[in-house]
């Protein structure tokens, strides 16, 4: 079983600052890291699909960046809004079997 | 396109009582997945399917069984129900394969809350 920690577990922000959390995993066999974006009472959402080393994507705020050397990728979120309040997991593949693991998720709350 | 449909959305079961959860994607997806969520962890993998015709256990299978009926179809089966398995249930499929390259992103479900008693 692979160790996918997430950091922090939580966090608390004002609605217009910007925030940023981390995924750690082994660096050893990476394949690729998916973020997700969990709602409270809804099923996660994929946000971006992560693989080669160097990597960053962005989808309006909410921009991510992948070391895979050192093994961490970051999730950066722009001006946050109250509508970002959410869990935000981290998926990592090591092999393309089709099995990932998932971090335990860093919990957002923006407040107005 | 409906995604990922799970049944049933809820259900509560008697301690050592039987039951399948039924999951269907309708994106021609290659890999299918079960997970259990419970409170303050995140999710944990129960079993996959990386193609049709394979299934392999995952992280906590202990207490399930599964069968993958076909592209569309990977149900979870319940044999004897404990209190433990009282838990949220999220079906997810993804392209995977080999012929999906590296867009392995996972759709997800609404879920299942089950509650055993």
């Amino acid at each position: 079983i692979l160790n996918v920690e997430q950091s922090p577990q939580s966090l608390h922000v004002q609605e217009g600052d910007s925030t940023n959390f981390t995924c750690s995993f082994p660096s050893s066999n990476f394949y690729a890291l998916h973020w997700y974006r969990w709602e409270t009472a809804k099923s996660p959402e994929a946000l971006f699909v992560m693989t080669l080393n160097g990597d960053e994507k962005k989808k309006g705020r909410i921009s991510a960046t992948l070391n895979t050397k050192e093994g961490y990728s970051y999730l950066y979120i722009k001006g946050s809004q109250p509508e970002d309040s959410a869990t935000y997991l981290c998926a990592l593949y090591n092999t393309n079997a089709g099995k990932s693991t998932f971090g335990d998720g860093t919990t957002l709350t923006v407040k107005p | 396109n409906a995604g990922v449909t799970q049944t049933p959305k809820f259900q509560v079961l008697k301690t050592g009582q039987s039951m399948t959860l039924q999951c269907a994607q309708d994106m021609n997806h290659n890999s299918m997945y079960w997970y259990r969520q419970d409170p303050g962890m995140g999710l944990r993998l129960i079993y996959y399917s990386a193609s049709e015709g394979t299934t392999d256990k995952g992280e906590v299978p202990n207490g399930y069984n599964v069968s993958r009926l076909n592209k569309r179809e990977f149900s979870l089966r319940l044999e004897s129900a404990a209190p433990s398995q009282t838990s949220v249930y999220f079906c997810a499929s993804s392209v995977g394969g080999a012929s999906g390259g590296l867009r392995y992103e996972q759709y997800f479900g609404p879920g299942t809350r089950l509650t055993v008693t």
